[in-house]
């Protein structure tokens, strides 16, 4: 089975300052994590993603994710936040091993809204 | 280019209506999915389809009816749709199935 958690509903910052989004999963098996940005109204957006090699991922608009796989944490950060990047975030994980019933199907989080003021 | 481009953007049908949503790919991708996604919820797997082939089936209604006519292409038949039903539905490809999905704008539905 595969599950992810993100234990915000929702994130606060100010405009510059860093945000942080975290996000932690449970595999049976080697994860591939995901991150996807939705805002109003629209689809979602694929940021990054975690496969194999170097725990610092880097993905668009500035975002960039740590892999840890002994707290199985994939945090989403950005240094310095814009109003822009208000919206709502999800994580998202997929078991690598084939003979799972989950394999092929991402598991979401519940999301995070994430604002950001001027 | 990563679009996957979905029609109509809404619909507004009564629960005795037959519709479609459509949704098209360029990218040659060969996995397609559907996902109904309601307001500040994550999205919810409908179905996927892997070479044109139906490959996972969650358990949805037969009121939703899935067709990919070709490799490009997937549509999502609606036939007597209940109130609960009204959602942002989301359609998303990826190269193969397991690989990165990119998702479609959603249409929005709303059964009246």
């Amino acid at each position: 089975a595969q599950s992810v958690a993100q234990p915000e509903d929702q994130v606060n910052v100010a405009e510059g300052n860093p945000l942080t989004v975290k996000c932690t999963y449970s595999v049976s098996g080697n994860p591939y994590l995901f991150w996807y940005v939705q805002y109003p109204n629209r689809g979602l957006q694929f940021l990054l993603k975690y496969i194999t090699g170097d725990n610092l991922v880097k993905g668009s608009y500035g975002f960039e994710a740590e892999f840890n796989k002994s707290q199985t944490s994939f945090h989403l950060k950005k240094p310095s936040a814009l109003v822009s990047d208000s919206a709502l975030y999800f994580c998202a994980v997929r078991d690598r091993a084939r003979t799972t019933d989950s394999w092929g199907k991402l598991q979401f989080g519940a999301g995070t809204q994430v604002v950001v003021t001027p | 280019d990563t679009e996957v481009t979905q029609t109509p953007k809404h619909l507004v049908m009564g629960m005795t209506n037959k519709k479609s949503l459509k949704c098209e790919q360029h990218m040659g991708h060969r996995a397609m999915y559907w996902y109904k996604q309601k307001a500040k919820k994550p999205p919810e797997l409908m179905f996927v389809y892997s070479y044109e082939k139906l490959s996972i089936n969650e358990s949805v209604p037969s009121r939703f009816s899935p067709e990919c006519p070709n490799s490009s292409l997937l549509n999502l038949h609606l036939h007597a749709l209940q109130p609960e039903d009204s959602a942002l539905y989301l359609c998303a490809s990826s190269q193969v199935l397991a690989n990165t999905q990119y998702f479609g704008p959603g249409t929005r539905l709303t059964v009246l």
